[in-house]
């Protein structure tokens, strides 16, 4: 089955340390997208990428860092540099940066400690 | 920018229809309405979209008004399972084609 595979669910880590989440979709789709979601709150947009090797910083990118060097795949890293990490984050993909509805994975809750 | 206003939270009684309801007066021609639901913590999942026209799948109907300012997501028959919070979403060209989610409205479907 297609879909969009998060890994870790679950992940601790103590101040001033880096942390890397793992997102991988096998749907085809050339548009990846991280977003952050706070308790209560809606999603807020980190990055997103529309093509290998190219990405774009969204509402809220610092303190975080992306990659794209294949096309299944978009980790994000969450650096010390961002001030108040714990949060849900949700990787996503669609078709195309222009068509296609938001696909997402099931998350990765990050505690900072 | 959501560039969407929706109620915080409704409730719903099981076998009822929910309606849904959603503003969004600022939108422009070739911008599109998503609907998006959310369980707790899990990742978003689609429901349904449209431009002008009413649409309906397996899961929903939408009904966007004339004037495209407002639109409604119906779920003919609420279930418990139903219970989730609901993201309208305005997308196209003068959004950068990014969907924007607010905090949605909060469903509870009663028994």
């Amino acid at each position: 089955d297609g879909g969009i595979t998060q890994s870790p669910k679950y992940l601790f880590r103590k101040e001033g340390q880096n942390v890397t989440l793992s997102c991988e979709q096998n749907l085809n789709h050339d548009a990846m997208y991280w977003y952050r979601q706070d308790p209560g709150q809606g999603l807020r947009l980190i990055y997103y990428s529309q093509i290998v090797n190219d990405f774009q910083k969204g509402d809220i990118a610092e303190g975080y860092s992306v990659s794209r060097e294949k096309k299944e795949s978009f980790p994000l890293t969450v650096t010390s540099a961002q001030k108040n990490p714990t949060a849900f984050y949700l990787c996503a993909s669609t078709r195309s940066l222009t068509t296609g509805e938001l696909f997402f994975g099931e998350g990765s809750r990050l505690t900072v400690l | 920018d959501a560039k969407t206003t929706q109620p915080t939270s409704m409730d719903c009684a099981e076998g009822r229809a929910a309606n849904l309801p959603c503003n969004h007066s600022t939108i422009s021609g070739n911008e599109y309405v998503y609907w998006y639901r959310q369980i707790h913590s899990q990742g978003p999942q689609y429901i349904i979209h449209g431009l002008k026209n009413n649409e309906t799948n397996e899961m929903a109907s939408l009904i966007i008004t004339e004037d495209r300012k407002s639109s409604t997501l119906i779920l003919p028959h609420a279930t418990l399972r139903d219970t989730a919070v609901y993201y309208c979403i305005v997308r196209g060209l003068y959004t950068g084609n990014q969907f924007y989610f607010g905090t949605g409205t909060s469903l509870t479907v009663i028994p």
